[in-house]
């Protein structure tokens, strides 16, 4: 149970473009949705908390025009990174809470390269 | 006062042996500890979480130890595999949104 899936997993794309991360709980409906960024060798750095029906809530210095999250249902969340630039370029990483267990329950990632 | 403090940052224990990997933090409103297991290229896995109300939980090789008025938790990883071989991070929430601060990761190597 408590299975998380993400797509794609990997995209390239040029710079100027704009690319969507998909988000969903397969197993469960989750309530609350995280987006995460992770730098090579790094910790995760939490962007934003998404409630479904809710608009986010972004963290400090996110900037939550270039990085849009929609949670449209209890099993789907999107981010949308918005005229996508090379400093851009990371790996993100979703997480859903299962309102039935305490933890987060995360995605397998999605490497995004800007050319 | 939000910070999670891990230690250390690389690992490397013989196969079979028992790997350590420590945590402490300060905000004593904290009540859910979890700890995670990340492979290259991978999200994060839960492994093991506790409750400040237990001091000790195992599941199979894996035991964390909770030392309340130390405000410090620990992973165990016991008879170590290389298959063990990843990022650990632990963390901390409180209250109902469950939101995770993260400790820096400890990345474990396990020689076979």
């Amino acid at each position: 149970g408590a299975v998380v899936s993400q797509h794609p997993s990997r995209v390239i794309c040029k710079s100027g473009t704009s690319v969507k991360i998909e988000c969903r709980s397969l197993d469960f409906q989750a309530t609350t949705m995280f987006w995460y960024r992770q730098f090579p060798k790094k910790s995760l750095m939490l962007m934003a908390t998404s409630n479904e029906g809710s608009k986010a809530t972004y963290e400090q210095g996110v900037e939550k025009d270039k990085f849009l999250i929609n949670h449209a249902s209890l099993t789907l969340s999107t981010l949308t990174v918005t005229s996508a630039h090379p400093e851009d370029s990371s790996f993100y990483i979703c997480s859903a809470r299962d309102p039935t267990s305490p933890g987060q329950f995360f995605g397998p990632g999605t490497r995004l390269t800007v050319l | 006062q939000q910070q999670v403090k891990q230690s250390p940052q690389s690992l490397i224990v013989q196969k079979g042996g028992i790997s350590i990997i420590n945590c402490a933090y300060e905000n004593t409103a904290f009540d859910y500890f979890p700890w995670y297991q990340q492979f290259p290229g991978k999200g994060p896995a839960l492994l093991i979480a506790i409750r400040p109300d237990v001091s000790e939980k195992k599941e199979g090789r894996f035991t964390i130890s909770f030392n309340k008025s130390a405000k410090q938790f620990s992973l165990h990883i016991m008879d170590s595999q290389p298959g063990d071989s990843a990022t650990y991070f632990c963390a901390a929430s409180k209250g109902s949104n469950y939101q995770l601060i993260w400790g820096a990761g400890t990345k474990l190597i396990i020689k076979p």
